[in-house]
């Protein structure tokens, strides 16, 4: 079945570029939609971004001057840039396979993987 | 933005009793609002979609209903295992947005 992992630095300077990638193992990205999110520590889910297998891609505008999410699928990998980070971008970022229809939700998630923004 | 909001906050529920969960969102938002459980150290896992279809593999004891700006996630029979935090999510704008979750433990 379809699996998600999470792949990156677990620290990061201040200022510095978040750069985190998830691999999609046990089926194709193509023809769906890949999420990430994120969840600081003892806090709620935040969302990210979302990118088509296309290319087209939908952010949270509250991040979106700092955000780029990009697909390979040749690897079968899509990615997050996450620019001028600071403490408060330490979380937990989790990726997710996406189902957009008229409604839209995330059905598969990856483990996780936490990032700390610390010098 | 849309603001969802969810009540209680947390709640203590013992095996077998029939557990509640609330969510409100800020504005009218259809039937586009999802749930679903968090377990400490994981990440979470769809419950329901559209306010009330049951994602493949979820128990039957969980259902979802509501439309508009209220919506209930029902537990008809508290297991051991859905001792954990549960989350809504609207789908209804162009960004999505969760609620701030609700804790339900041991009593």
């Amino acid at each position: 079945q379809v699996q998600l992992q999470e792949s990156g630095p677990g620290l990061v300077k201040p200022s510095e570029t978040l750069s985190l990638t998830c691999t999609v193992s046990g089926g194709s990205i193509s023809s769906y939609y890949w999420s990430w999110i994120r969840q600081p520590p003892g806090k709620g889910l935040e969302w990210i971004g979302y990118i088509y297998y296309s290319g087209s891609t939908n952010y949270n505008p509250s991040l979106k001057s700092r955000v780029t999410i990009s697909v390979d699928t040749s690897k079968n990998q899509f990615s997050l840039k996450l620019s001028s980070v600071t403490a408060a971008d330490t979380a937990v970022y989790y990726c997710a396979k996406t189902t957009v229809t008229t409604d839209w939700y995330f059905d598969l998630w990856g483990r996780g993987t936490l990032v700390t923004v610390s010098s | 933005d849309i603001q969802m909001t969810q009540s209680p906050s947390s709640l203590s529920a013992s095996v077998g009793d029939r557990v509640t969960i609330t969510c409100r969102a800020s504005q009218s938002i259809s039937s586009y609002l999802n749930w679903y459980q968090q377990k400490p150290g994981k990440a979470p896992k769809l419950l329901i979609y559209a306010a009330s279809s049951l994602q493949s593999g979820v128990p039957s004891r969980f259902s979802g209903s509501g439309s508009g700006t209220d919506f209930t996630l029902t537990i008809s029979s508290l297991q051991p295992e859905d001792f954990a935090t549960y989350y809504c999510q609207q789908s209804y704008s162009t960004w999505t947005t969760f609620g701030p979750g609700t804790k339900v433990d041991i009593k």
